[in-house]
């Protein structure tokens, strides 16, 4: 079974400084990997996802994140946080090799990201 | 081209009474997934349909609660004898190829 895990409830950064927030995962064979961004009483919004290639990914409003299969994990990046970057962040798995019609992405708890200024 | 669509935004129900819930895929999409979001928590899978078709339904609890995706319409997430307990927010994804997800603004059911 795959599961997520995102160690971090809330992570506190200074805006200019850069973020990190971290993500593992678990799944039998090469993972689909995904961020999500969700603002208060809001849908999810795609930040990035990384399905092969390269293992530094680049998504929206400047984020990024490095795929480590050695250390199973997927940390979500920005060289600058901005006081608009406080949100709820998720971490999301799809094993593609799971079959049985388990197409279904399995997420993280989420992590809540507080820019202050 | 309009993302997924979600109605009503906000739903209030009575303990008892039936809750229907509407997801609008993307054009063109024919995956539909339900998820529940409970307060302080990621989401949950509930339910993957494709047109006309329940492909897994692993997360879906097996009583009063029930998914459908019509050959025409959207897909509606129906729950039935509603009880505190449903009270979350329920959001809709669509895809087309299973990679990449679009999620809707989801639909917050609060039972009374």
């Amino acid at each position: 079974a795959q599961s997520v895990a995102q160690p971090e409830d809330q992570v506190n950064v200074a805006e200019g400084n850069p973020l990190t927030v971290k993500c593992t995962y678990s799944v039998s064979g090469n993972p689909y990997l995904f961020w999500y961004v969700q603002y208060p009483n809001r849908g999810l919004q795609f930040l990035l996802k990384y399905i092969t290639g390269d293992n530094l990914v680049k998504g929206s409003y400047g984020f990024e994140a490095e795929f480590n299969k050695s250390q199973t994990s997927f940390h979500l990046k920005k060289p600058s946080a901005l006081v608009s970057d406080s949100a709820l962040y998720f971490c999301a798995v799809r094993d593609p090799y799971s079959g049985g019609g388990a197409d279904g992405l399995t997420f993280g708890k989420g992590t809540h990201l507080i820019i202050q200024p | 081209n309009a993302g997924v669509m979600q109605n009503p935004r906000h739903l209030v129900r009575r303990r008892g009474q039936e809750a229907r819930l509407r997801c609008s895929p993307v054009k063109g999409h024919s995956h539909v997934y339900w998820y529940r979001q409970l307060p302080e928590e990621g989401l949950k899978f509930m339910v993957y349909l494709q047109k006309e078709n329940i492909i897994d339904e692993s997360g879906m609890p097996k009583e009063r609660f029930s998914a459908e995706f019509p050959k025409e319409g959207p897909s509606i997430l129906r729950i039935q004898q509603v009880v505190r307990g449903d009270s979350a927010a329920y959001f809709c994804a669509s895809s087309e190829a299973a990679v990449g997800y679009t999620f809707g603004s989801g639909t917050r059911l609060t039972v009374v």
